[in-house]
């Protein structure tokens, strides 16, 4: 069973902070990984993926990848309100082309 | 305006129904998924199509079906044999695989039951 797991949190920041999302997988082999973002009762969206080990930003957002501890983080900086939402790992396991296996989320709250 | 379009957005269902929820993408995408997600939970893939009249089963197929006519569209069907149907249904699309592209959710239904 290729499992991805992620602290459920909540996790609570204040205003202007660097949140740190953090995601574990088994699959040594696994190939790409996505974060997606979903508001309460909504569909996730696509806040990065990544592929290669080291650090992707985009903004606001910092995806970092560690094969060989299998590790992917998202950090937010300058954290806002709006980013309060709950934050899905999604991985490309080794062997498939199409089929991702999606961590439980994170629920992230961002404090005014 | 390109996108997924899924409906209804709320759907309920009666005790040995069988229901179908729609999924439409004008991307030109080739490949489109169906997940489940449960409260509190991860996505689980349904079924998925990499082309026209071709699909896979998912993690958690049984209870459901598709079919994949036209590029266009690949609608999920929930049958009586789904005992445990309430949930939100996502819908995915993607062109490339997954090694350097993402997938791209439509807005999603939500089924009960009645």
């Amino acid at each position: 069973q290729k499992e991805v797991e992620q602290n459920s949190g909540p996790l609570s920041v204040p205003e202007g902070a660097i949140a740190s999302l953090n995601c574990t997988y088994s699959d040594r082999g696994s190939q790409s990984f996505f974060w997606y973002r979903q508001y309460s009762g909504k569909s996730p969206e696509l806040i990065m993926f990544i592929y290669s080990n080291g650090d992707k930003e985009d903004g606001r957002f910092t995806a970092q990848l560690n094969k060989a501890s299998q590790y992917v983080s998202l950090l937010i900086r300058d954290s806002q309100p709006s980013d309060s939402a709950t934050y899905l790992c999604a991985v490309l396991p080794s062997g498939s082309a199409r089929q991702l296996t999606f961590g439980s989320g994170t629920q992230l709250t961002v404090l005014p | 305006d390109g996108g997924i379009t899924q409906s209804p957005k709320y759907l309920f269902r009666k005790e040995g129904q069988n229901v179908t929820l729609s999924c439409e993408q004008n991307l030109n995408h080739d490949a489109m998924y169906w997940y489940r997600q449960d409260p509190g939970q991860g996505l689980r893939l349904i079924y998925y199509s990499q082309i026209v009249n071709d699909f896979q089963k998912g993690d958690i197929a049984e209870g459901y079906s598709v079919s994949r006519e036209k590029k266009e569209s690949f609608p999920l069907t929930v049958t009586s044999a789904q005992k445990n149907p309430t949930a939100f249904y996502l819908c995915a699309t993607d062109s490339e695989g997954l090694l350097n592209q993402p997938q791209h959710f439509g807005d999603g239904t939500r089924l009960s039951i009645l």
